[in-house]
């Protein structure tokens, strides 16, 4: 099972772009990337997924390296109602792994 | 479309106690997990059934927690007897299937936060 490294914390402004990587060396060949969000009181939201290359969708950016060893998350823009944690998972054919996320604070 | 329904929302036992948690899954998904998620960490998968089969259990402490689903839809949680250490958010999510080659997109409740004193 492959799990995932990422920063424990993260500060942006509002309006600027957020970059926030995640590292999973041991990633199987039929695993899939994908990336949660978590606000407080709340369970966690689908954001993104994809295999490799680059997958964009209408809230978020996902770059993934030919070795596919890590991805990065991009948010543009963001804004206050953005802070949350944020979870980078590699998924396979009923297994997946939840890390301690990235704490993403966006400061006026 | 309704989204996964969980409840209780908020719950306060003893020690001891006996606790029991519901969950509803979005209709139609065969996919239903249970996480614990303690305070500052991310979820941890208790246990996945799909329909009314169990998929994994290996984080699920047999000694005191349960679950069944039965009839592939609905799902309860229970603990017995609680601990201190078991104070955590109890997640439902759920998904349309685990098929193979392709992750399935998880949906979850709301949560119910469990206070052990």
């Amino acid at each position: 099972l492959a799990k995932t490294t990422q920063p424990i914390s993260m500060d942006s402004y509002e309006g600027q772009e957020v970059n926030i990587t995640c590292s999973h060396n041991n990633i199987a060949t039929n695993d899939y990337i994908t990336w949660y969000q978590q606000f407080p009181s709340q369970g966690p939201r689908f954001i993104i997924q994809g295999y490799k290359t680059k997958v964009t969708n209408e809230v978020a950016s996902l770059f993934i390296p030919a070795d596919r060893k890590s991805s990065t998350l991009s948010l543009p823009r963001v804004s206050l109602s953005d802070t949350a944690v944020y979870y980078c998972l590699v998924e396979g054919f009923n297994k997946f792994y939840f890390g301690s996320g990235t704490k993403l604070n966006v400061k006026p | 479309e309704a989204g996964v329904a969980q409840s209780p929302r908020y719950k306060i036992i003893e020690k001891r106690q006996s606790v029991a948690f519901w969950c509803n899954p979005i209709s139609g998904h065969a996919t239903l997990y249970w996480y614990q998620q303690i305070l500052g960490q991310g979820p941890k998968l208790l246990i996945q059934f799909q329909n009314n089969g169990v998929v994994d259990d290996s984080q699920l402490p047999k000694d005191r927690f349960s679950a069944e689903r039965l009839k592939g839809v609905d799902s309860t949680l229970k603990i017995q007897p609680a601990k201190l250490e078991d104070s955590a958010v109890y997640l439902c999510a759920s998904s349309l299937a685990g098929l193979a080659g392709a992750a399935d997109t998880q949906y979850f409740g709301p949560g119910t936060r469990l206070t052990v004193l």
